[in-house]
């Protein structure tokens, strides 16, 4: 089956320093989403990127999805502590179900003030 | 709209019981599906469904159920629970190619 491998596994940063983390995948996607998960709760999508090459903002966060289609990059500008949690990259492969999406493993961020 | 609702938040059983992990959803979704979160494997697909009356296996299936009976409904069944069923469930519905999660039920099995 797929793989993705989401990088870092964890960062520690100080409060107002960018952030940046990626995907990649073995498989070629047309589907890139990331999520936010806060401690207990489930993970919220924050974007979802449809085209390769798209380069996607929302508020702080930016999302492009990799022109060969594998890969997949997440930057958050000027951290702030409500940044922390863990972001999950998710894609659906080219040739898969419309519906099934493979995650990665998460990245664990914190956020010193 | 409440998006999806899971019931309950957090459970307690004792190895062999069974129990049923509600899943409701109010936007009309045809596709949803059940995923276990444990430390350092991500996210994991249990069983899905695209829609009433259709559903299949995922990634990890083995001593789960699920029925599929009305869009809004996707109850996951625990047949005999095993202490390596403790984890954290995820319900989730998919529209548009985007998956959107409910908040989660903690299950402890001792």
């Amino acid at each position: 089956g797929q793989q993705l491998n989401q990088s870092p596994q964890s960062m520690f940063i100080q409060e107002g320093e960018d952030v940046s983390m990626n995907c990649t995948s073995s498989s070629i996607f047309n589907t890139w989403l990331w999520y936010k998960q806060d401690p207990g709760e489930g993970p919220v999508l924050l974007i979802a990127l449809y085209k390769a090459g798209e380069l996607t903002s929302n508020g702080r966060l930016t999302a492009q999805f990799g022109i060969t289609r594998k890969d997949s990059f997440l930057n958050i500008s000027a951290s702030i502590p409500s940044d922390v949690g863990i972001y999950f990259c998710a894609g659906r492969d080219s040739g898969g179900s419309n519906y099934k999406l493979t995650f990665g493993k998460g990245t664990l961020l914190t956020v010193n003030p | 709209n409440a998006g999806v609702t899971q019931t309950p938040k957090f459970q307690v059983l004792k190895t062999g019981q069974s129990m049923t992990l509600q899943c409701a959803q109010d936007m009309n979704h045809e596709y949803m599906s059940w995923y276990r979160q444990d430390p350092g494997m991500g996210l994991r697909l249990i069983h899905y469904s695209v829609g009433a009356g259709i559903t299949d296996q995922g990634e990890v299936p083995n001593g789960y159920n699920v029925s599929r009976s009305t869009t809004e409904d996707f109850p996951l069944r625990l047949l005999s629970a095993a202490p390596s069923q403790t984890s954290v469930y995820f319900c989730a519905s998919t529209a548009r190619g985007e998956q959107y999660f409910g908040p989660g039920t903690r299950l402890t099995v001792t």
